[in-house]
């Protein structure tokens, strides 16, 4: 079946540090993957979404690329802010499907 | 931000009371969601919707019932709680399905059952 495997947290970085987030999917058919972010006490919000091999979406200051041939989707910042301190899921959705499926997560705590 | 309310926001119950949640979108999207999220195990489908009147189960949908009557409401509904209920809500909105489906979450229902 479809499924998203992100990396495990917590994270703690320190400010300008570089970011990688790691996530690899199972699916059948040609997803489209998604990156979400929550910050605490609200509801996920789109970060960024490629919806084809090599596509590269970014946001903010985040980049990810789709990776067919290592069925990965990492998520990178070059210099994090004490602001990106939240959870980050990445997410899977087929060409066919009505169903969303998530990582479960990772937190990440930027330190200033 | 897209337009998603959840009510009530907080909400504490007793095991085997009947519970039932909102989510009102003001988007007239055509799909509406109902997970939860728990530590660990990120979010998790438990039904959603792709028309009114029409509903399909998810990957926990198990002590879990929805409705919707009209095109911007969504109700998830707990028969009878269970501790293992106790968990935060999220309701979510998108407009196509497939490779353009992009999900708009609504700010949460925290439910705890003792």
């Amino acid at each position: 079946g479809d499924s998203v495997t992100q990396m495990e947290g917590p994270v703690t970085l320190s400010e300008e540090a570089f970011l990688t987030i790691n996530c690899t999917y199972t699916a059948t058919g040609y997803p489209s993957l998604f990156w979400y972010v929550q910050y605490p006490g609200e509801g996920l919000q789109l970060l960024l979404k490629a919806t084809k091999a090599d596509d590269k979406g970014s946001n903010k200051g985040f980049e990810a690329t789709y990776r067919k041939e290592t069925t990965s989707f990492h998520l990178e910042k070059g210099s994090v802010q004490v602001s990106d301190s939240a959870v980050y899921f990445c997410a899977l959705i087929t060409n066919t499907g009505n169903q969303f499926y998530f990582g479960t997560g990772t937190s990440l705590t930027v330190i200033p | 931000d897209a337009g998603i309310t959840q009510s009530p926001r907080h909400k504490v119950t007793e095991t085997g009371t009947p519970v039932t949640l909102r989510c009102h979108q003001t988007e007239n999207h055509r799909y509406m969601y109902w997970y939860r999220q728990d530590p660990g195990h990120g979010l998790r489908l438990i039904h959603y919707s792709y028309g009114v009147k029409d509903t399909d189960k998810g990957e926990v949908s198990d002590g879990y019932s929805v409705s919707r009557s009209k095109t911007e409401d969504f109700l998830l509904t707990l028969e009878s709680a269970t501790s293992s209920q106790t968990s935060v809500y999220f309701c979510a909105i998108s407009e196509y399905s497939g490779s353009y489906n992009e999900q708009f979450f609504g700010p949460g229902t925290r439910l705890t059952v003792l």
